[in-house]
């Protein structure tokens, strides 16, 4: 078993839509939870990051974390084609910044 | 500020080779991890260096090295090369506290023939 699984996707959504994109870890140790974006032939770059369960949003993203699950979640409200993106989930694993990264889920926002 | 910068973008060997790729992170940063991108398996943590010294090593065989220099500048090395080293190899930096905001580099693509 992966340490971070991810659907990978392909999720096609229309314009305007809500993307919901899911995310399970292995570790219960685990502290902190990242989102990363990545667009086709550029690096990751970081949208959201939570530690607590529950919701954590900002502006159209929505992170929701869940320990007993095990589950994190990313929701983007409004998506517009500019989302047209791979999301990494990432799972903070002990100390210092060794992370856990899921295979992406593609995610495509048809105008 | 200047971002994270990888040398050379792309480079390709055959296999047997070594290969030795350079990162510098952003200016302040003391934190630089590196990881293996491949379509197959998605991103693989390699290991962390902080202030010189190795803090977290990933599940990688010992072909697979790095370090780093007092200017925070980091180097990694792929010795005795094999086709399945062909990959992405990405570079991020972070100040360092455990906030997990990491900024990658644009990465070094390394092709083994």
């Amino acid at each position: 078993q992966k340490e971070v699984e991810q659907n990978s996707g392909p999720l096609s959504v229309p314009e305007g839509a809500i993307a919901s994109l899911n995310c399970t870890y292995s570790d219960r140790g685990s502290q902190s939870f990242f989102w990363y974006r990545q667009y086709s032939g550029k690096s990751p770059e970081l949208i959201m990051f939570i530690y607590s369960n529950g919701d954590k949003e900002d502006g159209r993203f929505t992170a929701q974390l869940n320990k007993a699950s095990q589950y994190v979640s990313l929701l983007i409200r409004d998506s517009q084609p500019s989302d047209s993106a791979t999301y990494l989930c990432a799972v903070n694993i002990g100390t210092g910044n060794q992370f856990y990264f899921g295979t992406g889920t593609s995610l495509t926002v048809i105008p | 500020k200047a971002g994270v910068t990888q040398t050379p973008r792309y480079l390709i060997k055959t296999r047997g080779q070594q290969v030795t790729l350079s990162c510098s992170p952003i200016s302040g940063h003391r934190s630089v991890s590196w990881y293996q991108q491949t379509p197959g398996q998605g991103l693989q943590f390699l290991f962390e260096y902080f202030s010189e010294t190795q803090r977290n090593k990933g599940n990688f065989p010992g072909r697979f090295s790095g370090r780093q220099f007092s200017n925070s500048r980091s180097e990694m090395n792929v010795s005795t090369l094999e086709l399945g080293d062909s990959a992405l190899y990405l570079c991020a930096s972070s100040s360092g506290t455990n906030t997990g905001e990491l900024f990658f580099g644009e990465g070094s693509r390394l092709t083994v023939l």
